[in-house]
């Protein structure tokens, strides 16, 4: 049982350069979610998924697009990367909240992107 | 939504019991307290969670009080693998299901 996955775990690009993550999950969990944290911080949301073909913003979207074609899979999208973009990466998932109303968050471990 | 507040660190000596507190005074009726750690640069883990009784699990102790604006945290017996960010976290509840916003968290560092 793998949980959440992520790919890839590290990159670098450069300032410019596009480039997607990857976040797959194997619960069936209908939501999805892509957090970011940089050096000392807490976890801050970018966007978030209540079901496939479903996408909404969360708390810092800007410069991020994402997309949930399929029920399992949640893609995070630079598509044109800048060195304030650079950070790790979280991936997370949970059930619905009518079906299973523990409101707990599977994470993956992380990517971690560095703009040059 | 309700915000939380918690030390930025605390110690506590391996065997010991931990305890870490939250503040959330402005929680509404139907808003869930959740815990959280992050071990170094790993991905958070769901700790415990509970909205008026006190909770407990195989990992640790949930303590919230009579008023709900704050709770604490136990973890038993600390050992070294304990020490992490440990992130106390008010759900929100809307039509986003279960998303949750991290604040800075609780350094504990267990010490031999």
């Amino acid at each position: 049982n793998a949980g959440v996955t992520q790919t890839p775990k590290f990159r670098v690009l450069k300032t410019g350069q596009s480039m997607t993550l990857l976040c797959a999950q194997d619960m069936n969990h209908e939501y999805m979610y892509w957090y970011r944290q940089d050096p000392g911080m807490g976890l801050r949301l970018i966007h978030y998924s209540v079901g496939e073909g479903t996408t909404a913003k969360g708390e810092v979207p800007d410069g991020y697009n994402v997309s949930r074609l399929k029920k399992q899979n949640f893609l995070l999208g630079l598509e044109s990367a800048a060195p304030s973009q650079t950070s790790v990466y979280f991936c997370a998932s949970s059930d619905n909240a009518d079906r299973a109303d523990t409101g707990e968050l599977f994470f993956g471990e992380g990517s971690r992107l560095t703009v040059l | 939504d309700a915000k939380t507040t918690q030390p930025p660190s605390m110690d506590c000596a391996e065997g010991r019991a931990a305890n870490l507190p939250c503040n959330h005074s402005t929680i509404s009726g139907n808003e869930y307290v959740y815990w959280y750690r992050q071990i170094h640069s790993q991905g958070p883990q769901y700790i415990i969670h509970g909205l008026k009784n006190n909770e407990t699990n195989e990992m640790a102790s949930l303590i919230i009080t009579e008023d709900r604006k704050s709770s604490t945290l136990i973890l038993p017996h600390a050992t070294l693998r304990d020490t992490a960010v440990y992130y106390c976290i008010v759900r929100v509840p809307n039509n986003a299901g279960n998303m949750l916003t991290f604040g800075g968290g609780t350094r504990l560092m267990v010490k031999p």
